[in-house]
């Protein structure tokens, strides 16, 4: 499984952009980039996921480098409800096996 | 009602004493997981199944059993608690007709507590 460095937390002001850095140098090429969000007393739930384009979707972006050693979850105008903690998981094949880092933090305040 | 139902949501429960927990989906999905979570962690994947009567190992499975006698529900056993097995559980499914990329869908998870 690729490695993964994120931030241990980020702090952020309600309705401002968001941009969450993961590093991932050992991803290998069919790996996909995945991020999932646990906010609190809840399971985690998808995000967003890309391979080498940048990706939208009505949550978030996905950044992709071209290298494709790291990308970034950018969250375009932060919400209280956003407050969670955000993995980054790459993951290959049919994504059946998701590892979880420890993730990052993120608080929103109003 | 949510898609993926963890019961109990909260068990306190003594050293030795079995311990089933149970998911159960309105998902139609195939493909059911069973995590842990650690304070301050991140999930571990402790066993998987892709259909009924399907069971793989994950990462944890030292301890635990699963049984998928029915595509809706995947349960978790612990034969015989053991302290350090206190965590928060988590159940997911994943649909492997969507393709390639299969979200997991997580159920709000299980408090275990054991003395």
């Amino acid at each position: 499984d690729a490695k993964t460095t994120q931030p241990n937390s980020m702090e952020s002001n309600e309705e401002e952009p968001v941009h969450l850095p993961c590093n991932h140098s050992t991803i290998s090429g069919t790996d996909y980039i995945h991020w999932y969000r646990q906010l609190p007393s809840q399971g985690p739930e998808y995000v967003i996921h890309g391979l080498t384009s940048n990706v939208n979707n009505r949550m978030a972006s996905l950044a992709i480098a071209e290298d494709r050693k790291s990308s970034t979850l950018i969250l375009h105008r932060a919400t209280l409800r956003d407050a969670a903690v955000y993995y980054c998981i790459p993951s290959g094949g049919s994504n059946y096996k998701l590892t979880f880092g420890k993730g990052t933090l993120l608080t929103v305040n109003p | 009602d949510a898609d993926v139902t963890q019961t109990p949501r909260n068990r306190i429960t003594k050293t030795g004493k079995r311990i089933m927990l149970e998911c159960s989906q309105t998902k139609g999905h195939d493909r059911m997981y069973w995590y842990r979570q650690d304070p301050g962690l991140g999930l571990r994947l402790i066993y998987y199944s892709f259909d009924v009567k399907d069971i793989n190992k994950g990462e944890i499975s030292d301890g635990y059993s699963v049984s998928r006698q029915a595509q809706a529900k995947f349960s978790l056993s612990l034969e015989s608690a053991i302290p350090n097995q206190t965590a928060l559980y988590f159940c997911a499914t994943s649909d492997s007709r969507t393709g390639q990329f299969q979200p997991q869908h997580f159920g709000d998870g299980t408090r275990l507590s054991i003395l």
